[in-house]
Parts: C-alpha cells; sequence; structure tokens
C-alpha cells in the first residue's frame, strides 16, 4: 500500500543553520506531495505542496521537490529562526482518492537560539 | 475566529465511558474528516464524510462512530472508551476532490482514557 517514510527526529539545530528532513514515498500513479506543519499545542497547517514530477512547492523559506525518480520529497530551509520550531509532517494523496491523506510519522525540529 | 473548531480540547475520561468529541467549521467546505495522532505514528483517519448524507470508514474506525449533524458539524464517539484510544484527536475539513487539495485543520482533543 502507499505509504511515506520521514526521518527521524528529533533535529536540534542552531538559528541560521540549513535545515533537510527527508522524505520519501510509496504509491502507484502520480501523488501529489505535502508538507504539512504542527506547532505547539496547535493543529497542521499546509506549509507547502507539490502535484507533479518536478514540481518545487515553497513558502515562508521552505522550499521540496518532486523527485519522481527517487520518490522523495525532502524539506530544506537555508537559515532556520526559532520560530520554525515545530513538528513536521510529510503526507501525500492518491489522485482516485485525494480526499485520503498518508502521513510520515512526523520529524520534530528544535532550533536553539 | 478559527475556521475549524474542536470541543472539548481535553478531557479525561475512565474507561467504559461513553464519551463525543465535536467538530465545527466555517469554511462551507462538504468534506469532513477524523484523525487520529498517536507518538511516532503520524495520523491516522478514523472516518470522513463528504456530505451530510455520505459517510464513511477509514483505517482504524473500529471502536469509533461518527455523526454528520450538518454541513458544518462533525461528531466522534466512543461508545464504550478503552486506554489505548487515548490520543490526539483531529478534525479536518477540505474542498472538493482534486489534485493537491489541501485539509484544514482543528486545534485538536487531547483525550486520556484512564
Amino acid at each position: 500500500g502507499d505509504s511515506v517514510t520521514q526521518m527521524e527526529g528529533p533535529v536540534t539545530l542552531s538559528e541560521e543553520a540549513f535545515l533537510t528532513i527527508n522524505c520519501t514515498y510509496t504509491a502507484t500513479g502520480y501523488p501529489s506531495l505535502f508538507w504539512y506543519v504542527q506547532y505547539p499545542g496547535e493543529g497542521l497547517q499546509l506549509l507547502l505542496k507539490a502535484t507533479k514530477a518536478d514540481d518545487k512547492g515553497s513558502n515562508k523559506g521552505f522550499e521540496a521537490t518532486y523527485r519522481k525518480e527517487t520518490t522523495s520529497f525532502h524539506l530544506e530551509k537555508g537559515s532556520v529562526q526559532v520560530s520554525d520550531s515545530a513538528v513536521y509532517f510529510c503526507a501525500l494523496t492518491r489522485m482516485d482518492s485525494s480526499y485520503k491523506l498518508i502521513f510520515g510519522s512526523g520529524t520534530r525540529l528544535l532550533v536553539r537560539p | 475566529d478559527a475556521d475549524v473548531t474542536q470541543t472539548p480540547r481535553n478531557r479525561i475520561t475512565k474507561t467504559g465511558k461513553r464519551i463525543m468529541l465535536e467538530c465545527s467549521q466555517t469554511k462551507g467546505h462538504d468534506r469532513m474528516y477524523w484523525y487520529r495522532q498517536d507518538p511516532g505514528l503520524g495520523l491516522r483517519l478514523i472516518y470522513y464524510s463528504f456530505d451530510v448524507k455520505d459517510i464513511n470508514k477509514g483505517e482504524i474506525s473500529d471502536g469509533y462512530s461518527v455523526s454528520r449533524q450538518a454541513q458544518a458539524k462533525f461528531s466522534l464517539s466512543l461508545e464504550s472508551a478503552i486506554p489505548n484510544q487515548t490520543a490526539l484527536y483531529f478534525c479536518a475539513t477540505s474542498a472538493p476532490s482534486g489534485s493537491g487539495v489541501e485539509q484544514f485543520f482543528g486545534p485538536g482533543t487531547r483525550l486520556t482514557v484512564l
């Protein structure tokens, strides 16, 4: 079945460091790919998305590129801030069941001043 | 005001009790969802509803039931709570089907079953 695998956390970085959170997926066809972020005490909110191969999603300095050849959608940011501390979830939906979000296990990011 | 609200935000109950979690939305979306979040497991879909008359089981529906009282309201019930239902529960909504459709999440209900 379809699945999403994320790197284990927590990831601890100093402010202004470069961030990469790895995400790979298994799915038939051409899924849409998402990164959701969960700040402490809040629900999930969409950070960025990509709906076809080679698309790059970007928002708030974060970027991720849909790589079909490596089935990956890694999240990157050039310079993290303390306010980026949160849990990040990679997820996918399939075209034929776009209601069904399949989530990775989440990666906690802690940014120290 | 929040677009998706959940009540209660926190609840502690005892094994065997019936409990209802409520979700309301002002986004005008037809589609609504209930998920549970467990540490290290991400979110898993419990039930989803495409409109008031269309309710479907998700991947982990056993022990749960739902009611779609109106387009804007979707409730989750635990008929007889058990400790392994201790989790964080999220309601979400979305617009109709399409590529890359975003889901909008409520703030969550933390449920503890003793």
